[in-house]
């Protein structure tokens, strides 16, 4: 299995430019999460689907942030406009129901200048 | 929801020597323990777990134990190697209402000196 497939894998953007983060969960994983993660934050979860549902976005920060999932093996994250605060490392994870493990991604890393 | 700490931030031990790192959780639902990994320049992976109704659990240099009655779990690693040098996280997961989602703790920089 190929595992989490994330891209890209590094973007450099400026201040008030549309991001877009995507992600390719593992084949017959349900459960996709999006994970933010800085120095001063640590890991964050962003939102999570299942079944391509949005399950829970409360830790979206903003309306600037978006997350979609229009089938089971794609997910884009989106950040309209970008500032430079929102420069870190984003994380997409997949998980199968009945299954507690959840597989990360390599993860973007996204710098806003 | 589910709060977990890790101690400590930074761990540094000489080659050869054992390393622990603690996590407490608040929720008592919480019955799934995953330890992960993280590289630099990569994302994190599961390298142990552990059950609520197991109290010990070990493969090869990694154990780890959890405390039901204290809410709290440790991961040792012994023997430690140049390459178990990583940041660790310890998360948390409770059944029922989360749907499976992952309580993390902020991750402690594990640095073996050869």
């Amino acid at each position: 299995d190929a595992g989490v497939i994330q891209s890209p894998r590094h973007e450099v953007t400026e201040m008030g430019q549309e991001v877009t983060l995507r992600c390719k969960p593992i084949s017959g994983h349900d459960y996709l999460f999006w994970y933010r993660q800085t120095m001063m934050r640590g890991l964050e979860l962003l939102i999570y689907f299942n079944n391509n549902v949005p399950i829970d976005d409360s830790g979206m920060p903003e309306d600037r942030f978006s997350a979609k999932m229009p089938n089971a093996s794609f997910s884009t994250l989106k950040i309209q406009p970008s500032e430079p605060r929102d420069s870190a490392v984003y994380f997409c994870a997949s998980s199968l129901t009945g299954k507690n493990e959840q597989y990360f991604g390599p993860g973007t890393r996204l710098t806003v200048t | 929801g589910e709060n977990v700490e890790q101690h400590p931030s930074t761990l540094s031990v000489q080659e050869g020597d054992s390393a622990v790192i603690k996590c407490t959780y608040s929720d008592s639902a919480s019955n799934y323990f995953p330890w992960y990994k993280q590289e630099l320049g990569k994302g994190p992976q599961l390298i142990i777990d552990i059950r609520s109704n197991v109290g010990e659990k070990k493969d090869q240099r990694i154990a780890v134990t959890l405390n039901k009655t204290a809410k709290h779990f440790s991961l040792h690693i012994t023997e430690t190697q140049p390459e178990d040098s990583a940041v660790y996280f310890c998360a948390a997961k409770a059944r029922g209402s989360t749907l499976g989602r992952l309580y993390f703790g902020r991750g402690t920089q594990l640095t073996v000196w050869p």
